[in-house]
């Protein structure tokens, strides 16, 4: 059954550094989504990615945060000096797209638990 | 603002039914959803409801009122498996579906 992947699964960064969080989407889905979750807090939307581009992001996605979809596989979510609050499980999601049978179920990767020092 | 609730926790007999309820207020609305998550993995999708109405799927159910910003998700048939946090969300507009804190369910023997 095809998934969505994601790596690195743990990363631990200093405060400060750059991290790049890896993600392959189902092959033939379209929108693209990133969430993270601070542990034992709820799954907070960051993000979402359709035709090449941002199409809403939240207060929490500031100027640190970036996504790229370089290629036609990987969509990537750049944090560029991490802190301390940085620190969750941060999940990649797609999703099919918007056809009359979908529902807008989104298919989540198995998360990259970022720990920041 | 963008408002769900559901209670954080409830506990339940295995082979019992249990019937966890959110309630949401949210500046737009395109459909709900209901996600299981065990502890330290992804959520996993459940049901999906935009029209008011029970949708039934085996032993979970989930029912939506539109004009009250209401759900339930009914499980049947409780199994120890089925301990794990249940997500309540909906998809407020074109491409944001926000989740609410999610209610941790307890299955004992």
């Amino acid at each position: 059954e095809p998934e969505v992947t994601q790596t690195p699964s743990h990363q631990v960064t200093q405060m400060g550094q750059e991290v790049i969080l890896r993600c392959v989407p189902i092959s033939n889905h379209l929108y693209f989504y990133w969430y993270r979750q601070i542990l034992g807090q709820k799954v907070e939307f960051l993000v979402s990615f359709y035709n090449n581009e941002i199409s809403e992001k939240s207060e929490i996605f500031d100027d640190q945060f970036s996504v790229e979809r370089p290629d036609g596989s990987n969509f990537t979510l750049k944090i560029r000096s991490t802190k301390l609050e940085d620190s969750a499980m941060y999940f990649c999601a797609s999703e099919t797209g918007r056809y009359i049978a979908n529902t807008g179920e989104l298919f989540f990767g198995e998360g990259s638990r970022l720990t920041v020092l | 603002g963008q408002n769900i609730d559901q209670p954080t926790e409830m506990t339940a007999t295995e082979g019992a039914i249990v019937q966890i309820n959110c309630t949401y207020q949210t500046s737009g609305f395109n459909g709900l959803f209901w996600y299981q998550q065990h502890a330290g993995e992804a959520p996993t999708f459940l049901s999906y409801n935009v029209l008011d109405g029970l949708e039934e799927k085996g032993r979970f159910s989930s029912f939506l009122s539109r004009s009250k910003g209401y759900s339930y998700l009914l499980l049947k048939e409780l199994q120890m498996k089925d301990s794990a946090s249940y997500l309540c969300a909906v998809l407020t507009g074109g491409f944001k579906t926000i989740f609410g804190a999610g209610t941790r369910l307890f299955v004992k023997a």
